[in-house]
């Protein structure tokens, strides 16, 4: 596609329960981001891959946040266990190369 | 650790007027800095951004910002405003050499009025 999708585009789910994030990055790019936009903490990064590998995963907040790239292209975030003050709106981005990203829609995530 | 500061939460203009939304950084190393803009609903756009070179960088939409070393900001213009420019705006920066994660700041909202 022309741009960063994600799917879903709304993930309601119960306390407790664990949820899968999906990112299709820019076909060729190299560079993903997992970023996460609350009301609270406004947007904070959560993990950065290079091609399948992940440098830096500095930002998850816990042992539940998990996240994977396959092939080089898709990445999926993994929360499991959700808690209340995970709601928030998960940001993937993609780039080529050093300098900013292009960011996808995001999913919105709510924990009841 | 740098970290964005975004001294204005929310800026209210008139249409055609000019704007000013200002951006401070504090880094101990030099930087790459961003700005961009979230639509209602939407994701982030970058509007431009700062890599090297010409300290002023122009973006789409008629916006531009200036770097300033000295100063440590990277304020955004737009001579005239439209009622499309509504959004919120967010500044971002990046060390150079180092994690490619991007820092950003609270965000300002854009409010154009008729």
């Amino acid at each position: 596609g022309a741009g960063v999708s994600q799917s879903p585009s709304n993930k309601v789910t119960e306390k407790g329960k664990d949820v899968e994030l999906r990112c299709d990055p820019i076909s060729g790019h190299t560079a993903l981001y997992w970023y996460r936009q609350s009301l609270g903490q406004g947007l904070e990064f959560l993990i950065y891959f290079q091609g399948n590998s992940a440098p830096d995963k500095s930002g998850l907040p816990s042992d539940r946040f998990s996240a994977e790239r396959t092939g080089g292209s898709v990445s999926t975030l993994t929360i499991q266990r959700t808690q209340q003050e995970d709601s928030a709106v998960y940001l993937c981005a993609s780039s080529l190369v050093a300098g900013g990203g292009f960011f996808g829609p995001g999913t919105r995530l709510t924990v009841l | 650790a740098q970290s964005v500061t975004q001294l204005d939460s929310q800026v209210p203009v008139f249409e055609e007027a000019p704007v000013e939304l200002r951006c401070n950084y504090s880094s101990s190393v030099s930087v790459y800095l961003f700005w961009y803009v979230q639509y209602p609903n939407q994701g982030l756009q970058l509007l431009l951004k700062y890599l090297s070179g010409s300290t002023l960088v122009k973006g789409i939409n008629g916006f531009e910002a200036e770097f300033n070393k000295s100063q440590t900001s990277f304020h955004l213009r737009k001579p005239s405003v439209h009622i499309s420019d509504t959004a919120e705006y967010f500044c971002a920066v990046r060390i150079q050499g180092g994690s490619e994660k991007l820092v950003f700041g609270k965000g300002t909202k854009l409010t154009v009025n008729p």
